[in-house]
């Protein structure tokens, strides 16, 4: 079964600095993707940055990079020169190479504050 | 990006009532799902449909759930008749095919209120 971990409830930093969120998973899979999702006060879902497994490569896409550590299950997200408009709830995302299991199981969030 | 546009954002009915949430997905899209969100908690799995079929559905995907998408039309989700419980935050989302590595994509979501 699927399992996706976020430990930290809320975190707050300051503009422009770099914050790092956590996220570890469960899988007995080999080869999953790994996905990081924002959403804003609105209630919109965006789509932010993916992880396949079998790529040593950490991803990076605009200011958002990830950390993954495969041994640990670890996907951890990097903010770079946070801006106040950053601020909002992500949410670590997995899904399994699992055909007829299509579902992508969400962690619980870490709602992000960005301070002036 | 895509949008995905969920219809209403917020609906209020009676306990036993049916509702039905409308969902106008990413236009060449193929596959659909939703998800739930009771406040402050993580999105949860509901259903995904392709082709005219539910592919899987969740043990949160009560008998009293259903979906469909006639004639590329709205991706709705039915429930009837509704309980209390299943108050919560209601979102839709499409993907190009079901591939995977596809990315999914959100509508704002319903916020369903069942008294």
């Amino acid at each position: 079964a699927q399992k996706v971990t976020q430990t930290q409830t809320s975190i707050s930093v300051m503009e422009k600095t770099t914050v790092t969120m956590d996220c570890v998973y469960e899988t007995q899979d080999s080869s999953y993707f790994l996905f990081w999702y924002k959403q804003t006060a609105s209630g919109e879902i965006v789509f932010l940055i993916r992880q396949d497994s079998y790529k040593k490569e950490n991803a990076t896409v605009g200011h958002y990079s990830l950390n993954f550590q495969k041994p640990k299950s670890s996907i951890g997200l990097i903010i770079t020169a946070t801006q106040i408009e950053d601020s909002a709830v992500y949410f670590c995302a997995m899904r399994e190479i699992n055909y007829g299991n299509e579902k992508i199981t969400f962690g619980a969030g870490t709602k992000l504050t960005i301070k002036p | 990006g895509p949008k995905v546009l969920q219809i209403p954002s917020h609906q209020i009915i009676d306990m036993g009532q049916m509702v039905t949430l409308n969902c106008d997905p990413v236009s060449n899209h193929l596959y659909f799902y939703w998800y739930k969100q009771i406040l402050g908690q993580q999105m949860e799995f509901l259903v995904n449909f392709y082709n005219g079929k539910v592919m899987e559905k969740s043990k949160l995907f009560k008998d009293q759930f259903s979906v469909e998408r006639p004639d590329g039309s709205y991706f709705t989700l039915k429930i009837q008749p509704t309980a209390l419980e299943d108050s919560a935050v209601y979102f839709c989302a499409s993907s190009l095919d079901g591939g995977i590595a596809e990315t999914l994509y959100f509508g704002s979501g319903t916020r369903l209120t069942v008294l």
